[in-house]
């Protein structure tokens, strides 16, 4: 069965690019998670989904970032314009409820320069 | 204080040493609980979920205490192949929190 799968595997950009991370959560599942992670601070939750509509995205931070879920099938997570402190790694993750665990995909190294 | 604290180690450990790692939480309304393993440069991965009354799964064994927001995971006859990051993860609906993780290397 195809896990979560993310694109670009790795992306390096220069500053005040516009940058745009996708997601297929698996089919199915109906909560989609975005996370950061870096060494200094873990792994962050940024926003998540449920049923597409956003729930919760405190973590988000700040206005240049957005992300969408258009369909079941699909999200996107937006940097515009990108600074070299947002360089990280992002997953995408999805589940069927509550209980159950999430499932990560490979994740989208980036690196702003 | 965090929401999810662990030992974040390193522990280094010889081929088939046990170990244990301990994880507390602050949400005593948290409904789920599991151990998530990561390598390096990888995605973390479930390893197991963690049941009130313990449960074990090969060589690797979890305990949960609610009373006490205490979670522990165990791993005998430790393995090169063990070595990784080991993230507690406690989740009340969908808002999952992950610890910052314990590291394991088993060395020969």
């Amino acid at each position: 069965d195809a896990g979560v799968i993310q694109s670009p595997r790795h992306e390096v950009t220069e500053m005040g690019q516009e940058v745009t991370l996708r997601c297929k959560p698996i089919s199915g599942h109906n909560s989609l998670f975005w996370y950061r992670q870096t060494m200094m601070r873990g792994l962050e939750l940024l926003i998540y989904f449920n049923n597409n509509v956003p729930i919760d995205d405190s973590g988000m931070p700040e206005d240049r970032f957005s992300a969408k879920m258009p369909n079941a099938s699909f999200s996107t997570l937006k940097i515009q314009p990108s600074e070299p402190r947002d360089s990280a790694v992002y997953f995408c993750a999805s589940t069927t409820d509550s209980y159950q665990p999430q499932h990560f995909g490979d994740g989208t190294r980036l690196s702003i320069l | 204080r965090k929401e999810v604290e662990q030992d974040p180690g390193p522990f280094n450990v010889p081929e088939g040493a046990t170990v244990a790692f301990n994880c507390t939480y602050s949400n005593s309304a948290s409904q789920s609980f599991f151990w998530y393993r990561q390598d390096c440069r990888k995605e973390p991965k479930l390893l197991m979920s963690v049941y009130s009354s313990g449960n074990e799964d090969g060589r690797f064994t979890a305990q949960l205490n609610r009373a006490s927001q205490y979670i522990s995971l165990l791993i005998r006859d430790s393995k090169l192949s063990d070595s990784a990051t080991y993230l507690c993860v406690v989740k009340d609906n969908n808002d999952m929190r992950f610890g910052a993780g314990t590291r394991l290397t088993v060395k020969p």
